[in-house]
């Protein structure tokens, strides 16, 4: 298997355009989450799913954050509009049912919002 | 609510060296437990997880990390570091009844010198 694949590895994109950030996860995967990491505030779950279906969204910080699984082999997440402070490296990962069997990540997108 | 704390924020250790990263979790309830290793530029990747059973785990690369109940430990040790071990090192726990959200620590930089 390749492993969870993000794209793109790096975004640079001004401030309030949209960026939309992708992941595939590994193919039998139950569940995928969306991570964001930042020298400040360290590794932060955004958001997660089970079966495509959001569970959990309580860590996307505003309105302007959004993601979804339209299927078992695709996830988005998108930000409308960016800003600076958006800056991160951003993390999907996937797992089976139980969370015993580890998170299998992904290399992470750097995006820089100037 | 669960949580995860490393108190070193960084490692410096001399090649060859033994080391040991510290965790300390708090929980209500009984749970699992993770370290992850990300190198530069990469996503997390597994090192070893206590799920039951042993308390001493082993994990890839050399490293192994021992659970610890009444002091509600999982500190990380490898006997001898090699210069591709620096790295920044997360501990992380999840609930064993409900919840697929890892949580994770702040992360401990591994400074391998020769």
């Amino acid at each position: 298997d390749a492993g969870v694949i993000q794209s793109p590895r790096h975004e640079v994109t001004e401030m309030g355009q949209e960026v939309t950030l992708r992941c595939k996860p590994i193919s039998g995967h139950d569940y995928l989450f969306w991570y964001r990491q930042t020298m400040m505030r360290g590794l932060e779950l955004l958001i997660y799913f089970n079966n495509n279906v959001p569970i959990d969204d309580s860590g996307m910080p505003e309105d302007r954050f959004s993601a979804k699984m339209p299927n078992a082999s695709f996830s988005t997440l998108k930000i409308q509009p960016s800003e600076p402070r958006d800056s991160a490296v951003y993390f999907c990962a996937s797992s089976l049912v139980y969370p015993n069997y580890g998170y299998t990540f992904g290399s992470g997108t750097r995006l820089t919002v100037v | 609510a669960q949580s995860v704390t490393q108190l070193d924020s960084q490692v410096p250790v001399f090649e060859e060296a033994p080391v040991e990263l510290r965790c300390n979790y708090s929980s209500s309830v009984s749970v699992y437990l993770f370290w992850y290793v990300q190198y530069p530029n990469q996503g997390l990747q597994l090192l070893l997880k206590y799920l039951s059973g042993s308390t001493l785990v082993k994990g890839i690369n050399g490293f192994e990390a021992e659970f610890n109940k009444s002091q509600t430990s999982f500190h990380l040790r490898k006997p001898s570091v090699h210069i591709s071990d620096t790295a920044e090192y997360f501990c992380a726990v999840s609930r064993m009844d409900s919840s697929y959200k890892l949580i994770f620590g702040s992360g401990t930089r591994l400074l391998v010198r020769p």
